[in-house]
């Protein structure tokens, strides 16, 4: 079975620009969750949707950052314009079922903004 | 105060000593609690899951302590495969985020 898969892998980008980030949840994952680790701090909650609608997005930083899950099935992150705070590794993970499940995560997105 | 605490790292024990890790939480409605693993530019995985009655898994041993509203992990005849940063996560049923503890990070020397 194939788990969550993350594109790209990396990303460097220049201050200004605009970056997307694409998630696939394990099939039949409802739930879907973006996180942000930048260096040095913890994993940051980012947001969370069930199926394509946003459950929390109490972590998103601020309006540069868009998330969509079309469908209830890929989600994309938009970062737009991208600003040098921005760099970080952004994951994603998926569950099955809220509250108490595990989280299986893809193998993150390292991003940084030149 | 963060929501989620853990010991600061590194620490380096020599391959075969036993090893604990602490967690500490703040909101005394969390409801699960989660070790996971995360390898050097890895994705997290989880280790364990840790359960009110303590849970063991092999050279792994899990506690929660709900009183004093902290977790642990207790690694024993730690083996160089162990190095990694060890990740203490805690879930509200409310609102089913995970908060991440900042991670400790382990160093097994032969």
């Amino acid at each position: 079975e194939a788990g969550v898969t993350q594109f790209p892998s990396h990303s460097v980008i220049e201050k200004g620009q605009t970056v997307t980030l694409r998630c696939d949840p394990i099939s039949g994952h409802d739930n879907l969750y973006w996180y942000r680790r930048v260096m040095g701090k913890e994993i940051k909650f980012l947001l969370h949707f069930v199926k394509e609608s946003k459950q929390d997005e109490s972590g998103m930083p601020n309006n540069r950052f868009l998330a969509e899950r079309t469908g209830g099935t890929y989600s994309t992150l938009k970062v737009q314009p991208a600003e040098l705070e921005d760099s970080g590794v952004y994951f994603c993970a998926s569950s099955p079922s809220t509250g108490g499940t595990e989280a299986f995560f893809g193998q993150g997105t390292r991003l940084t903004v030149v | 105060r963060k929501e989620v605490e853990q010991d600061p790292g590194p620490f380096n024990v020599p391959e075969g000593a036993t090893v604990a890790f602490n967690c500490t939480y703040s909101n005394s409605a969390s409801q699960s609690f989660f070790w996971y693993r995360q390898d050097c530019r890895k994705e997290p995985k989880l280790l364990m899951s840790v359960y009110s009655s303590g849970n063991e898994d092999g050279r792994f041993t899990a506690q929660l302590n709900r009183a004093s509203q902290y977790i642990s992990l207790l690694i024993r005849d730690s083996k160089l495969s162990d190095s990694a940063t060890y990740l203490c996560v805690v879930n509200y049923y409310s609102n089913y985020q995970l908060i991440w503890g900042a991670g400790t990070k382990l160093i097994i020397k032969p």
